[in-house]
């Protein structure tokens, strides 16, 4: 069964670097999403994109987050200046329809710690 | 109020129970519901649409109260594998706007 992938699955950086999470959704998806988890807490929705623009994004994402898909495979977070609080589980999410009804597949997330 | 509210859990039963959670959401604009589970430090895994009509799959049941704004997931026969997160989700008429609810807790024992 296709799958979301999603690297590194750990990324641990220093406070006020900036980091890019990878994700690569199924190949037949258009539609693609990121949410955080902080630990303990809930499933946050940060940005939905679709034709290589945002269609929504949260109050959680503010300028220091960005989206790209630089080729037509990869899906990426950036975060800059990173700080404390943006310690998190990162999930990457893709459906293949804007369609509300359709669901989304999640990849298995990447663990990003800030020290 | 949140957009979207579950019951608080934990629920803990023993195998074979059956056990029901609601889950309310706030936006009548919401079109679409779905139940994910997530195992502990694992994504989010989908369970099963609801639809309007309520639908079935296996030991599960999912029913939508428009009116009321709530859905509903029932779990019959419960088994240990069971034990998880289970996470209501609801999603606005673009599909670009998607709120999770923070989650019921299950733990079934032996």
């Amino acid at each position: 069964e296709p799958e979301v992938t999603q690297t590194p699955s750990h990324q641990v950086t220093q406070m006020g670097q900036e980091v890019i999470l990878r994700c690569v959704p199924i190949s037949n998806h258009l539609y693609f999403y990121w949410y955080r988890q902080i630990l303990g807490q809930k499933v946050e929705f940060l940005v939905s994109f679709y034709n290589n623009e945002i269609s929504e994004k949260s109050e959680i994402f503010d300028d220091q987050f960005s989206v790209e898909r630089p080729d037509g495979s990869n899906f990426t977070l950036k975060i800059r200046s990173t700080k404390l609080e943006d310690s998190a589980m990162y999930f990457c999410a893709s459906s293949d329809s804007g369609v509300s009804n359709q669901p989304q597949h999640f990849g298995d997330g990447t663990r990003l710690s800030i020290l | 109020r949140k957009e979207v509210e579950q019951d608080p859990g934990p629920f803990n039963v023993p195998e074979g129970a059956t056990v029901a959670f609601n889950c309310t959401y706030s936006n009548s604009a919401s079109q679409s519901f779905f139940w994910y589970r997530q195992d502990c430090r694992k994504e989010p895994k989908l369970l099963m649409s609801v639809y309007s009509s309520g639908n079935e799959d296996g030991r599960f049941t999912a029913q939508l109260n428009r009116a009321s704004q709530y859905i509903s997931l029932l779990i019959r026969d419960s088994k240990l594998s069971d034990s998880a997160t289970y996470l209501c989700v609801v999603v606005y008429s673009s599909a670009s706007k998607i709120i999770f609810g923070s989650g019921t807790r299950l733990s079934i024992r032996p």
